[in-house]
């Protein structure tokens, strides 16, 4: 069984540009979640989605923001990067708000 | 207030001795989950062990157990028989409304405890 599959793995971008990153899911997993890593916050909730609704979203401005498409599958984006935006960025995906939650390797997001 | 303590930053530990990482949490939630996750060099989250609030006995997953203290508000991870490859950052994290309908928040973390196991 394919696992949460995240792209791209590594970016860099430059401060005032935007991305998308994109999360498949594990096959029959409705809610996909996304969390931020830092050195200096640790992990951070970002939002969750179920069955194409935003279910709730952590403390972050509007430059961050996502959808989920009838498929499961997920995005996220940041527009009007900062630098202090540097992060990985994991997906998480689960069958519903009562499974424990299984994650992707990540994608690493340098901002210069 | 932080939600999840872990007091441990980083711990040695000398390969199949045992190990106990700390984990505190604080809510006010009856309802709620409580993980415990590895994160290797790779940076990928690992799914260890989960214990309901209202589960009565203490969860166990192979190697992996989770000493659970409700009235403590404690949830330790404890591993036996540690190996080589235990190396690498522990996670404790909390899901509040937990089988409730609810936990829609995700998921709260620790800052982590940076295991390494020495031969």
């Amino acid at each position: 069984k394919a696992g949460v599959t995240q792209t791209p793995r590594y970016l860099i971008k430059t401060r005032g540009q935007q991305v998308t990153l994109s999360c498949s899911p594990i096959s029959g997993h409705r809610s996909v979640s996304w969390y931020q890593q830092t050195p200096g916050q640790g992990l951070q909730f970002l939002f969750e989605y179920f069955s194409e609704t935003q279910r709730n979203k952590g403390n972050f401005p509007g430059r961050f923001s996502g959808r989920q498409f009838s498929n499961s599958r997920s995005e996220m984006n940041v527009s009007t990067l900062e630098l202090g935006d540097s992060a990985l960025y994991l997906c998480a995906s689960s069958l519903g708000n009562t499974g424990e939650l299984f994650f992707g390797e990540g994608s690493r997001l340098t901002v210069l | 207030a932080q939600k999840i303590t872990q007091t441990q930053p980083g711990m040695f530990v000398q390969e199949k001795e045992a190990v106990t990482l700390d984990c505190t949490y604080d809510t006010s939630d009856p309802s709620y989950g409580l993980f415990w996750y590895k994160q290797p060099s790779s940076g990928e989250m690992i799914f260890l062990i989960y214990q309901g609030s209202y589960d009565q006995q203490n969860a166990t997953e192979g190697r992996y157990s989770l000493n659970f203290q409700k009235a403590r508000k404690s949830a330790n991870l404890v591993i036996s028989a540690s190996q080589l490859g235990d190396s690498a950052m522990y996670f404790c994290a909390m899901r509040e409304g937990w089988g409730s309908g609810g936990g829609a928040d995700g998921l709260t973390f620790g800052k982590g405890t940076h295991l390494i196991i020495q031969p």
